[in-house]
């Protein structure tokens, strides 16, 4: 059963550039949730979309954004980049049966704003 | 507000050895559940071992065992007979629903050194 796929592994933007990051689900789940990892604020979370609904959404402005598309892979865009978004950017998927209670993550996306 | 909280930024210990992370949580919700994740450098959260709130009997998975005691909020990982691949940072978290939504609140995190 394949994993979480989040793509690309690695980005490097300029500042004022925007960004969309991509996350394909396990199979069959239906809710993707995203969060932001950095050294100083930790793993926060950004938002979680259930079949194509965003049900949740994190503290953080709405330069951050996303979607679902009916086959449960998500995208998240970040507009105007600023130094500080340079980040970990995870990607978790859930779904009935899901033996982690809701959360497979994936290896991540690192943004790197320059 | 739903928070947790891991009071030792890193430890290490000698290969063979037990260690024990300590975490701490704060809410009103009465039914949650709480994951320990491990985050190795390959970057991945992998899920170690998670304990439903309701269910008092603390949970066990091979060398790695909780001691969750909830009127003191409390939720320990022990890792007996640690090994070299134990090597990671630790993450404890915490589950709940919000309007019919799942959030998933995370700890700051412990950095845990396995030395040879």
């Amino acid at each position: 059963k394949a994993g979480v796929t989040q793509t690309p592994r690695y980005l490097i933007k300029t500042r004022g550039q925007q960004v969309t990051l991509s996350c394909s689900p396990i199979s069959g789940h239906r809710s993707v949730s995203w969060y932001q990892q950095t050294p100083g604020q930790g793993l926060q979370f950004l938002f979680e979309y259930f079949s194509e609904t965003q049900r949740n959404k994190g503290n953080f402005p709405g330069r951050f954004s996303g979607r679902q598309f009916s086959n449960s892979r998500s995208e998240m865009n970040v507009s105007t980049l600023e130094l500080g978004d340079s980040a970990l950017y995870l990607c978790a998927s859930g779904g009935q049966g899901d033996t982690n209670y809701g959360y497979t993550f994936g290896s991540g996306t690192r943004l790197t704003v320059v | 507000a739903q928070t947790v909280t891991q009071s030792q930024p890193e430890m290490s210990v000698q290969e063979a050895e037990t260690v024990t992370l300590s975490c701490t949580y704060d809410t009103s919700e009465n039914n949650y559940y709480l994951f320990w994740y491990k985050q190795p450098p390959s970057r991945q959260m992998i899920l170690v071992i998670r304990q439903e709130a309701y269910k008092q009997q603390n949970a066990t998975e091979n060398r790695f065992s909780v001691n969750f005691q909830k009127a003191a909020k409390s939720f320990s990982l022990k890792i007996s007979d640690s090994q070299l691949g134990d090597t990671a940072m630790y993450f404890c978290a915490f589950r709940y629903l919000i309007q019919g939504a799942q959030k998933l609140v995370f700890g700051q995190g412990t950095r845990l050194t396995i030395n040879p």
